[in-house]
């Protein structure tokens, strides 16, 4: 099983700050990521597949980087409805699995 | 536009098989490469995949919960219906149905979109 390791647990920024998140995999996944938001109370919503494609109705200000086992989730300018943790999953080998969680809260 | 809802109890005790329901609209699970998947969260946890079933009625299961997991659908109702064995208060969580994209040859994917989750209880 690949097991997803996400960096920091959380991370404190200022609104209109750059966050950036990591994600490491315990082995190549190529580019097969994607990472998702999720808000208190709320399901897990998908922000980027295949490592940095930005899924439909994100904004640009969300992009994805990275292949083989380093992966980075960059918000260029922190919006107050960008304050949740954020997933990632790879979907390279069986069972597909998803890392820790970032929470990303407001400094 | 793709929904997706879960139904089923919220309380369930030990022992008791947990069965729920993901019932969807905006797809056919008659359509090739559609899946619909379900996720779960233990509270304040990670998210753990479960499970998952292709339009043409193949299925994967996560290897250290196969053997309590059935995964079924009803084409026609769009519905997928999924059982769980042996419920256990570990087992406590919310659980998440979501429409699968298929993007490997493997069959393997990301989930959009997601239902809005159901917490199930385990406790006597």
């Amino acid at each position: 099983e690949i097991v997803m390791t996400q960096s920091p647990a959380t991370l404190s920024v200022s609104p209109g700050e750059r966050a950036t998140l990591s994600c490491r995999a315990s082995q190549s996944v190529s580019s097969n990521l994607a990472w998702y938001q999720q808000k208190p109370g709320q399901a897990p919503r998908l922000l980027i597949y295949g490592a940095s494609t930005r899924a439909t109705g994100i904004p640009a200000r969300f992009s994805g980087s990275g292949s083989g086992t380093e992966f980075t989730l960059t918000i260029s300018s922190l919006q107050s409805e960008d304050f949740a943790v954020y997933h990632c999953q790879q979907y390279h080998n069986w069972p597909q699995t998803f890392g820790q969680g970032t929470k990303v809260e407001i400094k | 536009q793709i929904t997706l809802k879960e139904s089923g109890p919220t309380l369930v005790k030990p022992t008791q098989t947990l069965t729920l329901t993901c019932t969807f609209s905006g797809f056919s699970l008659g359509d090739t490469g559609v899946g619909v998947g379900w996720i779960r969260q233990p509270p304040g946890k990670a998210l753990e995949w479960l499970t998952l079933i292709y339009w043409d009625d193949d299925k994967r299961y996560s290897p250290s919960l196969e053997s309590r997991l059935t995964l079924t659908k009803d084409t026609s109702k769009n519905q997928v219906v999924l059982s769980m064995t042996n419920m256990d208060p570990v087992d406590t969580g919310t659980y998440y149905c979501a429409h699968f994209v298929t993007m490997t040859i493997l069959g393997e994917g990301y989930f959009d979109p997601w239902g809005q989750g159901t917490l199930v209880t385990v406790s006597s």
